[in-house]
């Protein structure tokens, strides 16, 4: 199984809505990623967990809160989105750097929850 | 500030040809390189990796080649088919995690 698993795959939100973004992977992966993409930008890393710790933060703002329950979840918090937050936000996994001295470093990608604020 | 720059927002080659997908990095730090394929409506798929400490690795049509004085890598894919026709992404990752993407390459294969 080499899947990574998001939902919703669309979700539309209302500014002053509160809403989740769920990624799910069954690899045995202990690093994962949330990305943000843009239309017709690359993927900019937002967020990576080291074994259900928050290990990188690349200046997210705060209406953006991860959170990793456990070892194949991931989740990322909504709150008081704005309109230019309408993105494609994926979620990746890959194995902790400490499991494999640096081989087989590549992550695998969900799908993606194709988000629009409102 | 892009760490990992493709170039080359397009190509176009004809099916049995070679593509090359060219890829430049600043960051001497970054010692893990990857390419990955993307379709629409998709996340990206990994398509192959190479290590700081070679300078080419190749896996079926796929070769990646690096050259690190450069700060240079290429992807050449022989011989290209239609269903190779994505957007490439370089992607590069240094001993802190998460990797970082370039701007991607679309890469049409014409039949």
């Amino acid at each position: 199984d080499t899947e990574v698993t998001q939902t919703p795959k669309h979700l539309v939100m209302g500014m002053t809505n509160k809403k989740s973004l769920k990624c799910e992977q069954h690899m045995g992966h202990r690093a994962m990623y949330w990305y943000k993409q843009k239309a017709k930008k690359p993927p900019e890393l937002m967020f990576v967990y080291s074994y259900e710790k928050l290990s990188i933060n690349e200046s997210v703002p705060s209406r953006f809160s991860p959170e990793c329950p456990n070892s194949s979840l991931l989740n990322l918090h909504l709150h008081a989105l704005q309109p230019e937050d309408s993105a494609l936000y994926l979620c990746a996994s890959s194995q902790d750097l400490r499991d494999r001295g640096r081989r087989d470093t590549e992550a695998f990608f969900g799908q993606g929850t194709r988000l629009t604020v409102v | 500030d892009q760490q990992v720059k493709q170039n080359s927002p397009s190509l176009s080659v004809q099916e049995g040809r070679i593509s090359i997908l060219n890829c430049d990095y600043t960051n001497s730090m970054f010692d893990y390189f990857l390419w990955y394929k993307k379709y629409p409506a998709e996340g990206p798929t990994f398509l192959i990796s190479i290590s700081s400490i070679k300078d080419k690795n190749e896996d079926g049509r796929f070769t990646v080649f690096l050259n690190k004085s450069a700060k240079h890598l290429s992807l050449h894919i022989v011989p290209s088919q239609p269903g190779d026709s994505a957007v490439y992404f370089c992607a590069a990752s240094e001993r802190t995690y998460g990797m970082r993407f370039g701007a991607g390459t679309r890469l049409t294969v014409k039949p």
